[in-house]
Order: structure tokens, then C-alpha cells, then sequence
């Protein structure tokens, strides 16, 4: 139980248009989601924090006009990358929490590459 | 707030000899503790976590800890690894008056496990 999926797995996109990242719980419904960004040999950044019906919470330093989080319903957060740029190229993870004590579960990843 | 800091960048250990990556971490409030293992290209798979109770916690594919709360650490052991544990491995820690699944993350240790 508890498995995270995310879609796509890798995106390749012209630098200047908009790619969204799904984030959903297939077995759990989940009241938080975390976005998070992972360069290359690096640890993982907080990007937000997604509750269910929510608008979500930035970390200091994210563009929250630039990345666009969603959360729509219980299994489901989307992460838009607003006219990307090479520099938005990364690794990014989401995971999900089914309440405020629980551990987070994470998805497999999708890698973005910005021409 | 608080922080993490895993002590070693890389860890090379031969196969079937025993392995320990540390981690300590500072916080101002009581904590939650986790070790989480990622494969190239993967997202995180948590390998086990302490939130109250026994200091020893024992987790999946042989790995343990050790939580110790007067030297703040979190020290991850295996008796004999494998060349399939070859992987980066993430200490993190949340504060049990937030969400637990909100963690911060340390900068992550390199096994690379030698034939």
C-alpha cells in the first residue's frame, strides 16, 4: 500500500512553454502533498506544500507564478512549470502524507529537460 | 527550524563487510527521523524511520539505526551489504508540531559497494 505515482517520467520541452507534472496516491487519500527539486548529485529542496483544497505554501526562495501547484482532490496535485527555461531543468519528486503524523511516501520522479 | 548533516560525501565498503553512514541533525523541538535509500533515476524508498519508543529501529534489507538523542544522531548500520546496496542514502528529520511529512533533508551519502 501506499504507492505515489507520477506522470510523465521525463518530459524533454522548447524553452517558453508550460509542462505539468501529475502527482497521485493510488491507494490512500492523501491531505498533504510535497513538491520537491533535486539537482544533479544534490540532496532534495522543498519547493511547497500542497493541502487538499488549499492554496499552496511556497519555501522562501520558489516562484509560486512559476511553478503552479494544484491541488485539486485526495489522490491528485499537479506541479506547472510556467515558460520554462534551461535553468528549470531538474529532477522533481513529489511524495504524499495521509495525515499530520504520517511518514511521506514519494513518487518515482519525472525528469525535465528545458531545450 | 532545523538542520542535517550527513558526515560523509561517500562511503566505499567491499561486499559482505559492514557498512555505518552518519547523520546528525540539531533542532530546537522533539523530532522525527527517517533514512530514506534513492537509485539513479528513482524517487525515494524509506528505509525506516524513528518516531517514539525503542531507539533501535530496524528497517528493510537488513539496515538498522540508532537514534540517540543526547548526541543528536541518527547513525545508519548494516552487518554486511551487498553490491545491490549500492545506492544514495538521505537522513531527514521533521518536527513532530508540524507535519510530520514536512522534512528537511541532509545532503546525502554515496555507498558504493566494491566486489
Amino acid at each position: 500500500g501506499a504507492v505515489v505515482s507520477q506522470h510523465p517520467s521525463w518530459v524533454i520541452c522548447k524553452s517558453g512553454t508550460s509542462v505539468k507534472i501529475e502527482c497521485r496516491s493510488l491507494d490512500f487519500q492523501a491531505t498533504t502533498m510535497f513538491w520537491y527539486r533535486q539537482f544533479p548529485k544534490q540532496s532534495l529542496m522543498l519547493m511547497a506544500t500542497s493541502n487538499e483544497g488549499s492554496k499552496a505554501t511556497y519555501e522562501q526562495g520558489v516562484e509560486k507564478d512559476k511553478f503552479l501547484i494544484n491541488h485539486a482532490s485526495l489522490t491528485l496535485s499537479t506541479l506547472t512549470v510556467t515558460s520554462a527555461h534551461p535553468e528549470d531543468s531538474s529532477f522533481y519528486i513529489c511524495s504524499a502524507t495521509r495525515d499530520f503524523t504520517d511518514t511521506q511516501y514519494f513518487g518515482p520522479g519525472t525528469r525535465l529537460t528545458v531545450l | 527550524a532545523q538542520s542535517v548533516t550527513q558526515l560523509d560525501s561517500q562511503v566505499p565498503v567491499f561486499e559482505e563487510a559492514p557498512v555505518e553512514l552518519r547523520c546528525n541533525y540539531s533542532s530546537s523541538v522533539s523530532v522525527y527521523l527517517f533514512w530514506y535509500v534513492q537509485y539513479p533515476n528513482q524517487g525515494l524508498q524509506l528505509l525506516l524511520k524513528y518516531l517514539s519508543g525503542s531507539t533501535l529501529v530496524k528497517g528493510i534489507n537488513g539496515f538498522e539505526a540508532e537514534f540517540n538523542k543526547s548526541q543528536t544522531s541518527f547513525h545508519l548500520r548494516k552487518p554486511s551489504v551487498h553490491i545491490s546496496d549500492t545506492a544514495e542514502y538521505f537522513c531527514a528529520v521533521s518536527s513532530q508540531d508540524t507535519n510530520a511529512g514536512k522534512s528537511t533533508f541532509g545532503d546525502g551519502t554515496t555507498l558504493t559497494v566494491k566486489p
